[in-house]
């Protein structure tokens, strides 16, 4: 069946590194987004891989290892307005560009 | 371009009463999709459009209905709201060669 997993809630520290992991499964791969939403606001894109490797783009980066089912977004130079939640989202092959989504990862950012 | 709208944004319905919430792209997108977003869950798909003049279902498509009559519009109409049907709805559009969705801001529905 489908199924991402991502942990609910991470906390770190201002100017800190923090990677947001998502683990999914699902039938044929055509994919992996990654977004931002930040509280009452609509999701924002951040990323797409669908290759295996790392894809970096400022201080964000995201990594794909289709083998494994297994994706990281890696933020570095936490600022405060980095907290957000961080939605992870699997496309299939066939299937209308529909996606999958996890239920999010909240990001605290502390002083 | 304004890119995805939605409207409403806030709106407070009694159980039973209907309405209709309308998304318009201008960026000639032919895949439209509605989700509603609830505490705790992902975002889960209520219908989609792959082009002008058809829709399908999603994940959740009970209690809604939708219409694509012009490419640009889509449209989710509630018949006969529930209290369950209170959540964030999100409309969201791609072209076929886009990877990334737009989204439109949002509408805050509560039925009480």
């Amino acid at each position: 069946g489908q199924n991402i997993d991502q942990p609910t809630e991470m906390t770190a520290t201002e100017g800190a590194i923090v990677q947001i992991n998502c683990t999914y499964q699902t039938s044929g791969f055509n994919g992996l987004f990654w977004y931002q939403q930040h509280a009452g606001e609509a999701p924002t894109f951040l990323s797409y891989n669908v290759l295996d490797g790392l894809e970096e783009k400022g201080r964000f980066s995201s990594f794909l290892s289709r083998s494994k089912g297994y994706s990281y977004l890696l933020l570095k130079e936490l600022q405060m307005k980095d907290s957000a939640s961080y939605l992870c989202a699997v496309r299939e092959e066939k299937s209308n560009y529909q996606l999958i989504w996890g239920a999010g990862t909240k990001l605290i950012i502390k002083p | 371009n304004a890119g995805v709208t939605q409207t409403p944004k806030f709106r407070v319905l009694k159980t039973g009463q209907s309405m209709t919430l309308l998304c318009a792209q201008d960026m000639n997108h032919e895949y439209m999709y509605w989700y509603r977003q609830d505490p705790g869950m992902g975002l889960r798909l209520i219908h989609y459009s792959v082009g002008e003049g058809t829709t399908a279902k999603g994940e959740v498509p009970d209690g809604y209905n939708v219409s694509r009559l012009k490419k640009q519009n889509f449209l989710l109409g509630l018949e006969s709201a529930a209290p369950s049907q209170t959540s964030v709805y999100f409309c969201a559009s791609i072209s076929g060669t886009g990877n990334g969705y737009t989204f439109g801001s949002g509408t805050r529905l509560t039925v009480v």
